[in-house]
């Protein structure tokens, strides 16, 4: 059965300093899709970031980068030079093959400190 | 072009009512899904439809029913709320890998 584990429910991080938040995936499908969402406090959620199981390259997205491991079966998230705005709760997430429905992990809290 | 809509924002229900959530988007997306977010977890699916005229369960379904109605609408509905449905409901829409979630309906039930 699919399932993603985000381990850590909260992290610290200085404003400008790069943090990494992990998440490891299970699936025994080959093909499948790799998300990052944030959902700062007013609720909404915002797509940050994609890696396909079949991309050669890591995911690159602005300030964001996904390094994927797939051996290790692990795609955490890289933010560069934290913000304070970034300070929110990340979702990793992941679709199996081209089918349709998600799964979610249960989130990372970042707080950025000024 | 206001992306994913959601009606109501916030709702409360006594035991056994019923309601019917609202979602409409107008990027011309085929596929639809409503995810409901419980304190300190993910998005948990609920329905998803694939394309007008198609929808199928995902992971938890049960006290829920769906209609995509055209293209642009799909509804969830609650034919007898129970106070474990007390959760923050989203709506989305998906184009390629891509998918965009509107802004929440939050859901109490008494």
């Amino acid at each position: 059965a699919q399932k993603i584990t985000q381990t850590q429910p909260g992290m610290f991080v200085q404003e400008k300093e790069a943090v990494t938040l992990d998440c490891t995936y299970d699936t025994s499908d080959q093909s499948y899709g790799l998300f990052w969402y944030k959902q700062p406090s007013s609720g909404e959620m915002i797509f940050l970031i994609y890696q396909g199981s079949y991309d050669e390259q890591n995911a690159t997205e602005g300030r964001y980068s996904l390094n994927f491991q797939k051996a290790r079966k692990s795609a955490n998230l890289v933010i560069s030079a934290s913000q304070l705005g970034d300070s929110a709760m990340y979702f990793c997430a992941m679709r199996e093959g081209r089918g349709f429905k998600t799964i979610f992990g249960a989130g990372t809290r970042l707080f950025v400190k000024a | 072009n206001a992306g994913v809509t959601q009606t109501p924002k916030f709702q409360v229900l006594k035991t056994g009512q019923s309601m019917t959530l609202q979602c409409a988007q107008d990027m011309n997306h085929n596929s639809m899904y409503w995810y409901r977010q419980d304190p300190g977890m993910g998005l948990r699916l609920i329905y998803y439809s694939a394309s007008e005229g198609t929808t199928d369960k995902g992971e938890v379904p049960n006290g829920y029913n769906v209609s995509r109605l055209n293209k642009r609408e799909f509804s969830l509905r609650l034919e007898s709320a129970a106070p474990s449905q007390t959760s923050v409901y989203f709506c989305a829409s998906r184009v390629f890998d891509e998918q965009f979630f509107g802004p929440g309906t939050r859901l109490t039930v008494l």
